[in-house]
C-alpha cells in the first residue's frame, strides 16, 4: 500500500521560515513532488526532488531523504500570500500516477 | 488554450442520475489524469491515459465510474448513478509524459460535483 503523511495544518508569522515535512511508505520510489494549492483553486507545482539532497528555488527549497523516506518544504521569507495548503505526492514507480498526501493547511499570520 | 481546461465549473445532480464531466488538456501533452478530492482530503488518483495506451484504470473507486479519451485530447469521466458520497471536486491534469522524469503535471480548475 501507500502511506505519505503530512501535519495537517501549521501557522506561521510574516517574514519566518516554515519547514513542512512529509513521511511516505510506498511501494515503489520514482519522485517526489510539492504543490500548493490555494482554496477552491487547483494545484500548482513546486517542486520535484528524485535524489537526496536540496533542490532550491527563490524563496522555496525541498529535501528529499530516500533512505529515510522523509522530505520537507522550506519557505523563506513568509508573505501573507503564502496561506495555502501545500500537497506532497509520491510517484510510485515508472508510469507517472501520484499517490498525494493530504496536504498541509498553511496560515501566515501578520 | 493555455492551460487545462474543465467543464462544467460545477455541477448539482440528483442521487441516482448520471454525470459526464470533460477535461480539455493542455495541447501537445501526451498524458492526462483524473483525480477527485473530497473535502479537506488530499487528491485521489482515479485514472490515466498515455498516447493510445491502454488506460490505467486501477484507482477507480467502482464500475459506475469510467472515462474516454478520444483522439488522444479530450478526455471525458462519466459517473452512473450517482451517489452522495460521490460529490468531490474532480480534478483533471496532463503532463508531457509519463515515464519518470520531473514531467509535472499541470491541473484544471476542477468540476465541483454535489450529489443531493
Amino acid at each position: 500500500g501507500q502511506n505519505i503523511d503530512q501535519p495537517t495544518e501549521m501557522t506561521a508569522t510574516e517574514g519566518a521560515i516554515v519547514q513542512i515535512n512529509c513521511t511516505y511508505q510506498t511501494s515503489g520510489f520514482n519522485g517526489l513532488f510539492w504543490y500548493q494549492q490555494h482554496a477552491g483553486e487547483a494545484p500548482t507545482f513546486l517542486s520535484y526532488n528524485v535524489l537526496d539532497g536540496l533542490e532550491e528555488k527563490g524563496r522555496f527549497s525541498s529535501f528529499l531523504s530516500r533512505s529515510k523516506g522523509y522530505s520537507y518544504l522550506l519557505l523563506k521569507e513568509l508573505q501573507m500570500k503564502d496561506s495555502a495548503s501545500y500537497l506532497c505526492a509520491v510517484r510510485p514507480n515508472a508510469g507517472n500516477m501520484l499517490t498525494f498526501g493530504g496536504g498541509t493547511r498553511l496560515m501566515v499570520k501578520p | 488554450g493555455a492551460g487545462v481546461s474543465q467543464s462544467p465549473s460545477n455541477k448539482v445532480t440528483e442521487k441516482g442520475k448520471d454525470v459526464e464531466l470533460r477535461c480539455d488538456p493542455i495541447s501537445g501533452h501526451t498524458a492526462l489524469y483524473w483525480y477527485r478530492q473530497s473535502l479537506g482530503q488530499g487528491l485521489e488518483f482515479l485514472i490515466y491515459f498515455q498516447g493510445n495506451s491502454a488506460p490505467d484504470k486501477s484507482g477507480l473507486p467502482s464500475d459506475r465510474f469510467s472515462a474516454e479519451r478520444t483522439g488522444g485530447s479530450v478526455s471525458t469521466l462519466t459517473i452512473q448513478r450517482t451517489q452522495q458520497e460521490d460529490s468531490a471536486v474532480y480534478l483533471c491534469a496532463s503532463s508531457l509524459a509519463s515515464s519518470g522524469g520531473s514531467y509535472e503535471q499541470y491541473f484544471g480548475p476542477g468540476t465541483r460535483l454535489t450529489v443531493t
